[in-house]
């Protein structure tokens, strides 16, 4: 069974420029979850998936980010205008969506911003 | 709301020597709870979860944790680790009124001397 791919593994920017992320869960997993992950602290949920409908996005900046899950299946997080506070690492997971069963996730993206 | 506190940022032990990582979680509601393992430059695993019945869980690399509900904790605990079993250890709880989403800790980096 594959597991949650994410691309791109890196990604150095400007503050002030563009960029997004991609994320393939595993097949079959109708929820779909962003996290980011600064620093020597914990995850933190930006925003939750399911199928191609939002649950939960309370924790997402909207004024500069955004997510978008396209017929369900694949994900993009974008960013713009980046931040120096938004260099962290991003995960992305999945899982089949009832309370209480394993989240998988993705090796994730580092983002600096300079 | 729910929360997590991982009272100890890094613990240091000797190889062979006892260990247990603390964790305390408040929720007003039955929960569920996790611990996750993310080993140096891999992503983020399942290491075992309480989700009902046995207060005792435990993983197939000789760790254990405990549900206890009156001091609303879940430490986790191996009498001998190894080598391998440096990495950074993350608790994570649930509940049935959030629809499979996982608020993390801050996590706890553990480190083996030899």
């Amino acid at each position: 069974e594959a597991g949650v791919a994410q691309s791109p593994r890196y990604k150095i920017i400007e503050k002030r420029q563009s960029v997004a992320f991609w994320c393939n869960p595993i097949s079959g997993h109708a929820t779909l979850y962003w996290y980011q992950q600064i620093l020597g602290q914990g995850p933190k949920l930006l925003i939750q998936f399911q199928n191609n409908g939002v649950v939960d996005d309370s924790q997402l900046p909207k004024d500069r980010f955004s997510a978008e899950r396209l017929k369900g299946v694949d994900s993009t997080l974008k960013i713009q205008p980046a931040k120096l506070e938004d260099s962290a690492v991003y995960l992305c997971a999945s899982s089949q969506g009832l309370a209480g069963t394993e989240q998988y996730f993705g090796p994730g993206t580092r983002l600096t911003v300079t | 709301a729910q929360s997590v506190t991982q009272l100890d940022s890094q613990v240091p032990v000797f190889e062979e020597a006892p260990v247990e990582l603390r964790c305390n979680y408040s929720s007003s509601v039955s929960v569920y709870l996790f611990w996750y393992v993310q080993y140096p430059n891999q992503g983020l695993q399942l290491l075992l979860k309480y989700l009902s019945g046995s207060t005792l869980v435990k993983s197939i690399n000789g760790f254990e944790a405990e549900f206890n509900k009156s001091q609303t904790s879940f430490h986790l605990r191996k009498p001998s680790v190894h080598i391998s079993d440096t990495a950074e250890y993350f608790c994570a709880v649930s509940d049935d009124s959030s629809a499979s989403k996982i608020i993390f800790g801050s996590g706890t980096r553990l480190s083996i001397r030899p």
